[in-house]
């Protein structure tokens, strides 16, 4: 079994709309997060969640909102999608106090805006 | 999380050992060390993580100085499946922090 899982793993579409990008995770972790990673192969994390509460909120357009429906899911929404939007965005999730395990990331998705 | 400096890239002959270097100068006594790898267009791998002392897991091993200021992942025998772009991290292990990637060493493993 994957044990961080993300799909799409493509999407392509139109300026303007609005998507999700659904992860989970079974690995029973407590942490999970959203990061993204542009064209110049920079990866910066936007969300973090722990235990159904928001603990980072990077700098990110208020387009894009974190939902966790529960423990083993966090999904991603971004409304009015612009060019700019355009990257491969991962989830991972981690297990405070766990160290050894470090953060487990999916394998992407690779979202194109035209 | 404590800045670190890396080479942009490295080469390796395959079959011999990688050695990875990485400056840490601003790490702080609680940050633990990572060593991340990501293989083209897939996410982010764990490989090994290390406060103090010296690590060695399947994968590889990682030697720190004695100050922490630096340190190196090797890789023992490098196999074409090692080209990836390695990031090594600071952070003090919290869960909820997320890690801060840099720009990483593209390591290239040659035939």
């Amino acid at each position: 079994d994957t044990a961080v899982s993300q799909t799409p793993k493509y999407l392509v579409t139109q300026m303007g709309n609005d998507k999700s990008i659904k992860c989970e995770q079974n690995l029973g972790h407590d942490t999970m997060y959203w990061y993204k990673q542009d064209s110049k192969k920079f990866l910066k994390i936007m969300f973090s969640y722990n235990n159904k509460e928001l603990i980072i909120n990077e700098t990110v357009p208020n387009r894009f909102s974190p939902k966790s429906p529960d423990k083993a899911h966090l999904n991603l929404h971004i409304n009015s999608l612009e060019l700019g939007d355009s990257a491969v965005y991962f989830c991972a999730s981690s297990q405070e106090g766990q160290l050894v395990y470090g953060y487990t990331f999916g394998s992407g998705t690779r979202l194109t805006v035209v | 999380d404590a800045k670190t400096t890396q080479p942009p890239s490295m080469d390796c002959a395959e079959g011999r050992a990688a050695n990875l270097p990485c400056n840490h100068s601003t790490i702080s006594g609680n940050e633990y060390v990572y060593w991340y790898r990501q293989i083209h267009s897939q996410g982010p791998q764990y490989i090994i993580h290390g406060l103090k002392n010296n690590e060695t897991n399947e994968m590889a091993s990682l030697i720190i100085t004695e100050d922490r200021k630096s340190s190196t992942l090797i890789l023992p025998h490098a196999t074409l499946r090692d080209t990836a772009v390695y990031y090594c991290i600071v952070n003090s292990g919290g869960g909820a922090d997320g890690l801060t990637f840099g720009k990483g060493t593209h390591l290239i493993i040659q035939p």
